[in-house]
């Protein structure tokens, strides 16, 4: 199994406050992605990176930021969050240009309420 | 826009059943991954076809690409309950990799 850690795992937190997701990862691969999952919705792409301070807007990308000042780890930060926020968040990695492979190595989730 | 279309939604079997499930988009697929969700897990990938009416077998998992690749298909042989789980597929073309909504599998003891 790819090495992909994510933290907190579960988070309730208040309308309004900032919330940072962590991504760190042991494998030393290049890209990384951050996606959320709702029900009717499947998964859908937020932010990803291609290398160190590399990173681009995904679909859903309004109302978060990213940050990737090492190989291995990929921030998530929701600057004030809101109730349609709330969701599963996933990290994921690849070797090679993923949107290019479709191959990629998921993390088991961080699951976010936003009361 | 592609999109990917899978079917069923949602699958409730017996053990030992078989079962087929289909992933369809109006567009031709460059490649076609499987993957799947277990309750509280993230998506853990199964497969990649790439080839026109490619099939690929893992255990009692077939997974089939259609010769124009524009649809795919994966049947399980003699469902198990450990086989219970979300069924994704995607897509990557032109540049974007797009999700299904995936098909939910229960397979009863």
């Amino acid at each position: 199994d790819a090495g992909i850690t994510q933290s907190p795992r579960h988070k309730v937190t208040e309308t309004g406050t900032p919330v940072t997701l962590r991504c760190h990862q042991t494998e030393n691969h290049r890209y990384m992605y951050w996606y959320r999952q709702d029900p009717g919705h499947g998964l859908r792409l937020i932010h990803y990176s291609y290398g160190v301070k590399d990173t681009d807007k995904g679909e859903v990308s309004d109302g978060y930021s990213v940050s990737r000042s090492k190989t291995e780890d990929f921030l998530l930060t929701l600057e004030s969050a809101t109730s349609s926020q709330t969701s599963v968040y996933f990290c994921a990695i690849s070797e090679a240009g993923g949107f290019n492979t479709g191959e990629l190595f998921f993390g088991e989730g961080s699951r976010l309420t936003v009361l | 826009t592609q999109l990917l279309e899978q079917s069923p939604q949602f699958l409730s079997i017996q053990e030992g059943e078989n079962l087929t499930v289909y992933c369809n988009s109006s567009s031709v697929f460059s490649s076609l991954q499987w993957y799947r969700q277990e309750p509280g897990e993230g998506p853990v990938l199964l497969v990649t076809v790439v080839t026109g009416g490619e099939v690929k077998k893992l255990k009692r998992l077939t997974f089939q690409f259609g010769d124009a690749r524009k649809d795919s298909s994966l049947h399980i042989t003699a469902a198990q309950p450990g086989d219970t789980g979300l069924y994704l597929c995607s897509s990557s073309n032109t540049g974007k990799l797009i999700f299904g909504q995936g098909t939910t599998l229960q397979v009863k003891p």
